[in-house]
């Protein structure tokens, strides 16, 4: 099946460590996001590639960096994780930008927690 | 660690009972409103959408009703079973944008 994975589920990082969450997707879809989910509250955005371009959110931090390879992978790199930044990392998919296009096929999330 | 988040409403249910939840928004310019589905521990699951041109939509036990006079969305979901319970988001973007703006969520508890 066409779907969005993430890897790992779980991320347990040190503060200040540098990490890097993973999201690959089947679906060929041109465009990829990242989204900061904290607990019981809604998504927020962080960046999206359309294609090859890469978009920053103007609130996300200088620490969030992407990467995208290919089509088909995406990373999100945080540079020095503060307690700040534990959260639901989202990554997800949609086949064009704008409008009945933007039907977003999200991944199950990596969980990141920093000690 | 973690901060703490906001406390969601919460809309308990019985068990073969209808839901409606119900979202309000701000944007004049919103072109395209989705509600999905949130699991604990999963990703946002996609269960209906609607265009401005439209004031319902109807899928399998699901409804979606828009309201552009008042700017209000709502999810109807028919039947309730126990495996509807989770976080419901409505999101909303206008034509000529991509990022999607999520309300805050709304939690479905379904009692037997």
């Amino acid at each position: 099946d066409a779907m969005v994975i993430q890897n790992p589920r779980y991320q347990v990082t040190q503060f200040g460590k540098p990490v890097t969450l993973s999201c690959s997707q089947t679906l060929n879809h041109n465009v990829m996001y990242w989204y900061q989910q904290k607990s019981s509250q809604a998504p927020k955005l962080l960046f999206h590639y359309y294609d090859k371009d890469f978009n920053n959110e103007a609130d996300t931090p200088d620490n969030f960096q992407s990467r995208r390879p290919n089509t088909s992978f995406c990373f999100l790199d945080i540079r020095s994780p503060g307690l700040g930044d534990a959260a639901m990392y989202l990554c997800a998919t949609s086949r064009e930008l704008a409008g009945g296009y933007n039907e977003q096929f999200f991944g199950p999330g990596t969980r990141l927690t920093v000690l | 660690g973690e901060s703490v988040g906001l406390h969601l409403p919460t809309l308990s249910v019985q068990e073969g009972d209808n839901s409606i939840i119900n979202c309000a928004y701000s944007n004049s310019a919103s072109d395209y409103f989705i509600w999905y589905k949130q699991e604990s521990g999963k990703g946002p699951q996609f269960i209906i959408d609607i265009r401005s041109n439209m004031d319902k939509r109807q899928g399998q036990r699901v409804t979606v009703l828009l309201n552009k006079t008042v700017k209000h969305l709502s999810l109807q979901i028919a039947a309730t079973q126990p495996g509807d319970s989770a976080v419901y988001f409505c999101a909303e973007t206008p034509f000529s944008g991509y990022a999607l703006n999520f309300g805050k969520g709304t939690s479905l508890l379904v009692t037997p």
